[in-house]
């Protein structure tokens, strides 16, 4: 079946440095992944997305590549900060009747050590 | 206001029990949408309302209804729940139902005895 998954389940990284957060998905008929912070007793947090015709997005630190030939997306965090510390789930939107379903990936806990 | 809240934050409630989670947003969204997650799983869609209609219904057992009052409002009505609904129920928001960004809110933790 379709499934959004993620490479490791957690990540430990020295504050300061960038950190890489994988994710690989199944369903090459997605229309655009989204990227969520999820920290300790709150909902998730959008952070960025990226559409399926692009292969790079940035935003504020972070960016997103698409690599839709091996069914690949990556976050990338610059300068690794304490309140980065979360789970980080990569989502898969699909687009179909006019309504969007989002199915979130199994999540990469992200610690930072100061 | 550029938030979801949702009420209350914690939940304990028996299983003959029937019992309401709120879920509110002010930023003018027209979907609005229900999610369960389990401890360490990720979010799992239920309900997506549109315009106050109920579009998608991912084969929620009938136990969980859901109401849309109005455009800001979103409810989750919940009678003679299992243990195992116990989790973390997240509302969230989006402006439009197709490709919109969701917003979510802190969630309702529920424990079900």
């Amino acid at each position: 079946g379709e499934s959004v998954g993620l490479h490791l389940p957690t990540l430990s990284v020295q504050e300061g440095d960038n950190s890489i957060i994988n994710c690989a998905y199944s369903n090459s008929a997605s229309d655009y992944f989204i990227w969520y912070k999820q920290e300790s007793g709150k909902g998730p947090q959008f952070i960025i997305d990226i559409r399926s015709n692009m292969d790079k997005r940035q935003g504020q630190r972070v960016t997103v590549l698409l690599n839709k030939t091996v069914k690949h997306l990556s976050l990338q965090i610059a300068a690794t900060q304490p309140g980065d510390s979360a789970v980080y789930f990569c989502a898969e939107g699909l687009i179909r009747g006019g309504y969007q379903k989002v199915t979130f990936g199994t999540g990469t806990k992200l610690q930072v050590i100061p | 206001d550029t938030e979801v809240t949702q009420t209350p934050k914690h939940l304990v409630m028996g299983m003959t029990n029937k019992k309401s989670l709120k879920c509110e947003q002010h930023m003018g969204h027209r979907a609005m949408y229900w999610y369960k997650q389990k401890a360490k799983k990720p979010p799992e869609l239920m309900f997506v309302y549109s315009y106050e209609k109920l579009s998608i219904n991912e084969s929620v057992p009938s136990r969980f209804s859901p109401e849309c009052p109005n455009s800001s409002l979103l409810n989750l009505h919940l009678h003679a729940l299992q243990p195992e609904d116990s989790a973390l129920y997240l509302c969230a928001s989006s402006l439009r139902v197709s490709g919109e960004t969701q917003y979510f809110g802190p969630g309702t933790r529920l424990l079900v005895l």
